[in-house]
């Protein structure tokens, strides 16, 4: 059992280059997640889907954009990446409204 | 202001001590409050829910939640060294699950 499973687990991009962060769940969970973590700010939500087809802006939406493919899927997307948003990306998932959310190994990206 | 709102610490206290981390949430719409630890270079890790005012106890930890003050706390009795990691504080409110920055915790021998 996978649980959420992320890749890339690393990724150096040149500013301006796109990239597709991707996120897989096998636990059949309706809401999915995508965070990202800097130095002392703790996890701020990208976007979140709480279930297939729908999606929502977070905390800080700007420069993402993301697509829930499936139920299992949920992939976050750099247009034009920025070293703002160099940061270690997390996906998550759930199941519902009372439920714990569970985590992916998270992606270290670097832009420079 | 952040919807959910941490000390950022660091908190030391010695080994065999109560440490006691403390979070607000600004939504009175919130539904469901979880704690996380995560350790150095790691994905956060459930601790405890809670749903409901009052106390949630399982083995060392304690989470308390008053709703009317918008308040959840987690102690945690007997520290341990290997407690020392980063607490987070994480709040269910209309279908999105946001964090607080997170108290990091060191416990010394």
């Amino acid at each position: 059992n996978a649980g959420v499973t992320q890749t890339p687990k690393f990724q150096v991009l040149k500013t301006g280059q796109s990239m597709t962060l991707q996120c897989a769940q096998d636990m059949n969970h309706n809401s999915m997640y995508w965070y990202r973590q800097d130095p002392g700010m703790g996890l701020r939500l990208i976007y979140y889907s709480a279930s297939e087809g729908t999606t929502d802006k977070g905390e800080v939406p700007n420069g993402y954009n993301v697509s829930r493919l499936n139920k299992r899927e949920f992939s976050l997307r750099l247009e034009s990446a920025a070293p703002s948003q160099t940061s270690v990306y997390f996906c998550a998932s759930s199941e519902g409204t009372r439920t714990e959310a569970f985590f992916g190994q998270g992606t270290r990206l670097t832009v420079v | 202001q952040k919807e959910v709102e941490q000390n950022s610490g660091p908190l030391s206290v010695p080994e065999g001590a109560i440490a006691s981390l403390n979070c607000t949430y600004s939504d009175r719409g919130s539904q469901s409050f979880f704690w996380y630890r995560q350790y150095s270079g790691k994905s956060p890790e459930l601790i405890m829910f809670i749903y409901s005012n009052g106390d949630k106890e399982d083995g060392r930890f304690t989470a308390q939640l008053n709703k009317a003050s918008q308040y959840v706390s987690l102690l945690i009795r007997d520290s341990q060294p290997s407690d020392s990691a980063t607490y987070l504080c994480a709040v269910k409110v209309w279908g999105k699950l946001i964090f607080g920055q997170g108290t990091e915790l060191s416990v010394k021998p």
